[in-house]
């Protein structure tokens, strides 16, 4: 079965500061993608990140950098130097090809940038 | 267009009605999902198209719920007899699926709508 935990439900952070949301996946498959999505308060979901198993590099982007690892089944996004734009809820996403075309999304994490 | 539709964008209906919900996919993209987002809540996966074909219709909560998609471009998710429980973001995401297998696939949504059940 996969599935997809976000154990952090809220953070609040203060503006500058740097924050990490923990998404911790679950698979048989050894084939599988990760993602992760950001929906800000006006609804729509906006994709960030796709992420392959074969590929353990960790990825930045700007402020924003992912670390996958395999051997913990997580995939953690940080967002430096954090900004009031980023208050966002956050999705980490599982799909598995082998086993279904279904996504699997977490919870979602709530990021609050205080200014 | 340049990105997903969804229609209406906010819908209020009395318990027992009838409910459409009109998503249009990016244009090209073979692949398209429709999720609930209940308040609170992460997108809880309800059916899937490859084409006009519904390949996987596992999520849908019952037989109140259908989907349909035509041209391989707009589809429809109906509700009948609304209750309460309905009351949720329908949301909408299409891919391009090259490949046939979408989930390899990176999706883009649509703004949703907005179904209350009164």
């Amino acid at each position: 079965a996969q599935k997809v935990t976000q154990a952090q439900t809220e953070i609040s952070v203060v503006e500058k500061e740097d924050v990490t949301l923990d998404c911790v996946y679950e698979t048989r498959d050894t084939t599988y993608y990760l993602f992760w999505y950001k929906q800000p308060p006006s609804g729509e979901l906006v994709f960030l990140i796709r992420r392959n198993s074969f590929d353990e590099q960790n990825e930045i982007s700007g402020r924003y950098s992912w670390n996958f690892q395999k051997s913990t089944s997580s995939f953690n996004f940080t967002i430096t130097a954090s900004q009031v734009v980023d208050s966002a809820v956050y999705f980490c996403a599982l799909s598995a090809p082998n086993t279904g075309n279904q996504f699997y999304f977490g919870t979602g994490t709530s990021l609050t940038v205080i200014p | 267009g340049a990105g997903v539709s969804q229609s209406p964008s906010n819908k209020v209906t009395e318990k027992g009605k009838d409910v459409e919900l009109r998503c249009d996919p990016i244009s090209g993209h073979t692949a398209l999902y429709w999720y609930r987002q209940r308040l609170g809540q992460g997108l809880e996966f309800l059916i899937y198209f490859q084409g006009n074909s519904a390949p996987d219709k596992s999520g849908l909560p019952s037989d109140r719920f259908s989907a349909e998609r035509t041209g391989e471009s707009v589809s429809t998710l109906t509700i009948q007899r609304t209750q309460q429980e309905d009351s949720a973001v329908y949301l909408c995401a299409s891919s391009l699926s090259p490949s046939g297998s979408p989930s390899t696939d990176t999706q883009y949504f649509g703004p949703g709508t907005r179904l209350t059940v009164l």
